[in-house]
This record gives structure tokens, C-alpha cells and sequence, in this order.
């Protein structure tokens, strides 16, 4: 079983819409946890962290559940910048993160 | 003022050949990476350094080796350049000390090897 596990998409939909996106992670001993966002031929950049009580950033959202190991990600009112593909992050428990590879996202005009 | 930067941006070379990428962070963080992300877009951690000490190095032919010459740095030098070496090679930092564990990426070096 992968470390982090994503759909890897994509998911196209169209302006103004809400898309969700889910990833699971193995192991049960991580304590943080990352949505980044990775746009073409560029780096990762960290779009926010995840907490156990789950956070918003305007109008991302994102959710834990430990006792599921899953972690969500809710995009409103998508944007045509919005367009990316945006990466799980899970800390290993050896300081250092594990990546998923990965679920694309395209907004449509 | 680049937080993290990696020179060079792109680099195509032959196969057989050494060469080195620079890594530098001007964050203030005691912790430095470097990751490889092939054709596939998987990203994979090749090796981590906090305070000038190796404390990840994963399953990386021993023909890469990194080094540190101060908390700031951190460098990349591939021996021997194969064709399964292209990609492209990420450094990033962290601030372990505080507990956050967020990553911060550099623009990354295209590796192509011909």
C-alpha cells in the first residue's frame, strides 16, 4: 500500500463550481499534514496545513479524520487559477514528508 | 530575495559525466532537503540535512552525494550521469526545531541527460 494515496484525476469542472478532492495515508503515527499545490513545470507550494479540527482558508476547506486516515480538501467557487494539480503531504514520523503524486485540477471557462 | 534558490535552472549534459547543483536558503531554517521528481510527477526524497548532518539519506546510488558546508546550503554532486538521472531535482527547507514541519520549495533544476 502506497504511503499516500490520491486520485490522480483529473477533475474537470467549470467555473464557480465546488470539487472536493480525498487522500488517504498509511501510516497511523503521522501528526501533520499538508495540501500543496503544484502548478506546471514549477515547485510545490504549500496552500495550507490540516488540522485535527479541520481549517478554512477562504474558500479552501480542508479535513482530517485520524480514526479513517483520510484527509480532504474543498475548493469553492473554483477559479480558472485554481488550475493545478495539488498534492497530499503527510509527515513519516523520521522528519521528513512523504508526497502523493498527485490529483489534477482544471477549470473550465 | 528569493527564499529558497537552486542554480543552475536547467542543465544538459551527457551521459558519464559529473556535475554539481547549488542549493541556498535565506529563511533562517536549520533543515535543507533535496527531492527528485521524475517523469511521472512522483516526488521522492533523496536526502535531509539538519544542522549540517545527514539525517536522511534514502535508497539513492551511492554516485549521488550531497553536502552541506553551513545551514544554509546545501548542494548537490551526481558522479557519473546516467540517462535514468533526468528529472527534476527540488531543494526545500524546513524549520524542524519549532516542530512545523512545512516544507518550502526552490524552482527547482531540469536535469536532462543526453
Amino acid at each position: 500500500r502506497k504511503e499516500v494515496e490520491q486520485d490522480p484525476g483529473p477533475f474537470n469542472v467549470p467555473e464557480g463550481a465546488t470539487v472536493a478532492f480525498n487522500c488517504t495515508y498509511s501510516n497511523s503515527a503521522s501528526q501533520s499534514f499538508f495540501w500543496y499545490r503544484q502548478d506546471c513545470r514549477k515547485e510545490p507550494k504549500l496552500l495550507m496545513s490540516v488540522y485535527s479540527s479541520g481549517n478554512e482558508d477562504g474558500r479552501f476547506t480542508a479535513q482530517l479524520n485520524r480514526a479513517s486516515q483520510y484527509i480532504s480538501l474543498l475548493i469553492r467557487d473554483s477559479k480558472l487559477s485554481d488550475s493545478a494539480t495539488y498534492l497530499c503531504v503527510v509527515d513519516t514520523g523520521r522528519r521528513a514528508l512523504t508526497f502523493g503524486s498527485g490529483t489534477r485540477l482544471q477549470v473550465q471557462p | 530575495d528569493t527564499a529558497v534558490s537552486q542554480t543552475p535552472k536547467y542543465l544538459v549534459t551527457q551521459m558519464g559525466n559529473d556535475k554539481s547543483i547549488k542549493c541556498e536558503q535565506n529563511l533562517g531554517h536549520d533543515t535543507m532537503y533535496w527531492y527528485k521528481q521524475d517523469s511521472k510527477k512522483f516526488l521522492k526524497i533523496m536526502f535531509s540535512y539538519n544542522n549540517k548532518e545527514l539525517i536522511i539519506n534514502e535508497t539513492v546510488p551511492n554516485r549521488f552525494s550531497p553536502k552541506s558546508p553551513d545551514k544554509a546550503h546545501l548542494n548537490l554532486h551526481i558522479n557519473s550521469l546516467e540517462l535514468g538521472d533526468s528529472a527534476v531535482y527540488f531543494c526545500a527547507s524546513s524549520q524542524a526545531a519549532s516542530g512545523r514541519w512545512e516544507q518550502y520549495f526552490g524552482p527547482g533544476t531540469r536535469l536532462t541527460v543526453t
